[in-house]
């Protein structure tokens, strides 16, 4: 079936220094979507990505969508303590009008 | 965006027993969404509540065991039925079409 890869499924990272999550598509996507679930709480949509080799930008967080619309990533420079969650890629295929794809999530964990 | 309420927010159940769980939208909306979230893994999408229509249901989901209403455009309930400890999860319906999703905040369901 159709699946979206995600990894890694942890990161320790320092406070300060750099995050990065990928995702990896088994088909085609008319988009992908990011979503940040804090701990404890619900999936908070990110961001839309359409455009194949599309690049998006908020503030400390960068966002891609591979050239063939199959994969994606997001990066975050200078990790804070409000950064901390869990990280999810949703991608809707090509042949899907709404039922989306969803990845493990990526856990963000700063070290002490 | 939509804001989205759900009742209740935690419960603990008994075994054998059913509990239904209520989502609210402050605007209408066609399509609305729910998924299990079991502790540290993704999302699992369970149906999909059209109103007027009934629920179409995911693979390894049956209706029997997950009955869904939608009798209005803002308005929808999960109940699950005949509870095992399996169905201890965290439930969350949300609402939008492929572009982005809004989640409510959950049900936390402890099955004893």
């Amino acid at each position: 079936g159709q699946q979206v890869m995600q990894i890694p499924q942890y990161q320790h990272v320092q406070e300060g220094e750099d995050f990065t999550t990928y995702c990896n598509s088994s088909t085609t996507l008319s988009n992908i979507q990011w979503y940040k679930q804090r701990p404890g709480g619900h999936p908070v949509f990110l961001i839309q990505l359409v455009k194949s080799g599309e690049v998006k930008k908020q503030k400390r967080l960068t966002f891609q969508f591979g050239e063939a619309k199959k994969n994606s990533s997001l990066h975050i420079t200078a990790t804070q303590t409000t950064d901390v969650g869990t990280y999810f890629c949703a991608g809707l295929p090509r042949d899907s009008n709404y039922q989306l794809i969803w990845g493990a999530g990526t856990k963000l964990i700063i070290k002490p | 965006s939509a804001v989205i309420s759900q009742k209740p927010s935690r419960d603990i159940c008994q075994r054998g027993t059913s509990l239904t769980i209520q989502c609210q939208v402050d605007s209408q909306v066609t399509m609305m969404f729910w998924y299990r979230q079991q502790p540290g893994q993704s999302l699992t999408l369970i149906a999909t509540a059209n109103q007027g229509s009934e629920a179409t249901y995911e693979s390894g989901f049956v209706i029997d065991k997950f009955p869904i209403s939608r009798p209005n455009l803002t308005f929808s309930t999960l109940t699950v039925s005949n509870m095992s400890p399996e169905d201890s999860s965290i439930y969350l319906c949300s609402v939008g079409q492929a572009r982005e999703q809004y989640f409510g905040p959950g049900t936390r369901l402890t099955v004893t």
